[in-house]
């Protein structure tokens, strides 16, 4: 079955404790994506690559870091997370940029 | 500065009726519009999507206009479904080398039967 995961599904972390949540997809897509989703806020992208070994900010990168080291793989880590960073995360995956992209399920996650 | 606006946050309609989400942006770069449509508990799914290069699209009871000179897009559900009930989000992609794909806040449509 194609699809994108994410891990772990809920998180909730203490202030400064770095975390990591992964993303795969097996659909063999150059481009990945990270997005986080606020009230009221809609869906805003954090980070995003072009294709293995190529990432770049997006809209809201601050205090994030990303790394591409295979086409499936993507994850997001949080160095040294804030309570402003609590939000609910998502994970995407596409052929390129502008084609349909396939969302995975959230990760929803608390810094206290 | 938001450069995907929509600016209606909630749309009531009734079953059977249509719905139309609008959609509104300020870069004229932009050439490629795309409309998700997300559940609750579930990510963003992709609904249709349209090039800078067409004026409307068309997919089975989803239909997106686009209008270049106004910088608007919107969004016709018909005719609308209780299962339609949902947040529907509008996508910008920003052309060129880039891959930033810049999404607007969102409508929540509630389809009443």
């Amino acid at each position: 079955e194609a699809q994108v995961t994410q891990n772990p599904r809920y998180l909730i972390t203490v202030t400064g404790k770095k975390l990591t949540v992964t993303c795969s997809q097996n659909m063999n897509h150059e481009y990945m994506s990270w997005y986080r989703q606020d009230p009221g806020l809609g869906l805003r992208q954090i980070y995003y690559s072009m294709n293995v070994e190529v990432t770049d900010k997006g809209d809201v990168p601050e205090g994030y870091k990303v790394s591409r080291k295979e086409k499936r793989n993507f994850p997001l880590i949080l160095e040294s997370p804030s309570p402003n960073q609590t939000s609910l995360y998502f994970c995407a995956s596409s052929p390129l940029p502008y084609n349909e992209q396939f969302f995975g399920p959230g990760t929803r996650l608390t810094v206290l | 500065d938001q450069q995907v606006k929509q600016n209606s946050p909630s749309l009531s309609v009734q079953e059977g009726r249509i719905s139309i989400l609008n959609c509104d942006y300020t870069n004229s770069m932009f050439d490629y519009f795309l409309w998700y449509k997300k559940y609750p508990a579930e990510g963003p799914t992709f609904l249709i999507s349209i090039s800078s290069i067409k004026d409307k699209n068309e997919d089975g009871r989803f239909t997106v206009f686009l209008n270049k000179s106004a910088k608007h897009l919107s969004l016709h559900i018909v005719p609308s479904q209780p299962g339609d009930s949902a947040v529907y989000f509008c996508a910008a992609y920003g052309g060129g080398s880039q891959g930033n794909l810049i999404f607007g806040k969102g409508t929540k449509l509630s389809v009443k039967p």
